[in-house]
């Protein structure tokens, strides 16, 4: 079965600093993996995904992520955190051929002045 | 173009009613979802629908749950005998036909349910 990880329900960054949140999964197969981005009263948007193309992949809003199947890992990042970044973030997986998307528990960025 | 739309984008309900939530899909977009997030669950799937194929119920929590998609395009989830623990956000996404599922779901603002 699938499961997504997120450590750290809440992150905290000043704003111009990393932004690093993690993301760890479990599959039987190759995955595709996904972030999304909720923010307060809205549905979710997609930042990025990863479909066994590039490893590295760039996202909006300057958000990239990095596949690495040794550390089954798929952690997001931003160099300079801004104001607009503070939002709640999920990870997701879905297998291939599968319909349904597996969400992390989700990771809360708050992003202090 | 119009994303997807729920509605309501509220809705309070005494223990034991019956609820309708509706979901209008992108336009042209076969693959429709039904998620929930609670605070205690996260973000759960509930059910998928594909073109005239027979529906994925298997995250249904139980069989007071039922949703419908008329037409290939709106699709409605049915709560019977509301209670507590289903309120909730519910979310509805769609996608293009999902060959391979690295279509991207577009996800709707959510109905907000509180079971009183």
């Amino acid at each position: 079965a699938q499961s997504v990880t997120q450590l750290g329900s809440h992150v905290s960054v000043s704003e111009g600093a990393l932004v690093l949140l993690r993301c760890n999964y479990s599959s039987s197969v190759p995955p595709y993996l996904f972030w999304y981005v909720q923010y307060p009263n809205q549905g979710l948007q997609l930042l990025l995904k990863y479909t066994s193309a590039a490893t590295l992949v760039k996202g909006i809003n300057g958000f990239e992520a990095e596949f690495k199947k040794s550390e089954t890992s798929f952690h997001l990042t931003k160099p300079s955190a801004h104001m607009s970044d503070a939002a709640e973030y999920f990870c997701a997986v879905s297998e291939q051929g599968a319909q349904k998307l597996v969400f992390g528990q989700g990771t809360r960025l708050t992003i202090n002045p | 173009g119009a994303g997807v739309s729920q509605s309501p984008s509220n809705k309070v309900t005494e223990k034991g009613k019956d609820v309708e939530l509706r979901c209008d899909p992108i336009s042209g977009h076969t693959a429709l979802y039904w998620y929930r997030q609670s605070l205690g669950q996260g973000l759960e799937f509930l059910i998928y629908f594909q073109g005239n194929s027979a529906p994925d119920k298997s995250g249904l929590p139980s069989d007071r749950f039922s949703a419908e998609r008329t037409g290939g395009s709106v699709s409605t989830l049915t709560i019977q005998r509301t209670q507590q623990e289903d309120s909730a956000v519910y979310l509805c996404a769609s996608s293009l036909a999902p060959a391979a599922s690295s279509y991207e779901q577009y996800f709707g603002p959510g109905t907000r349910l509180t079971v009183t």
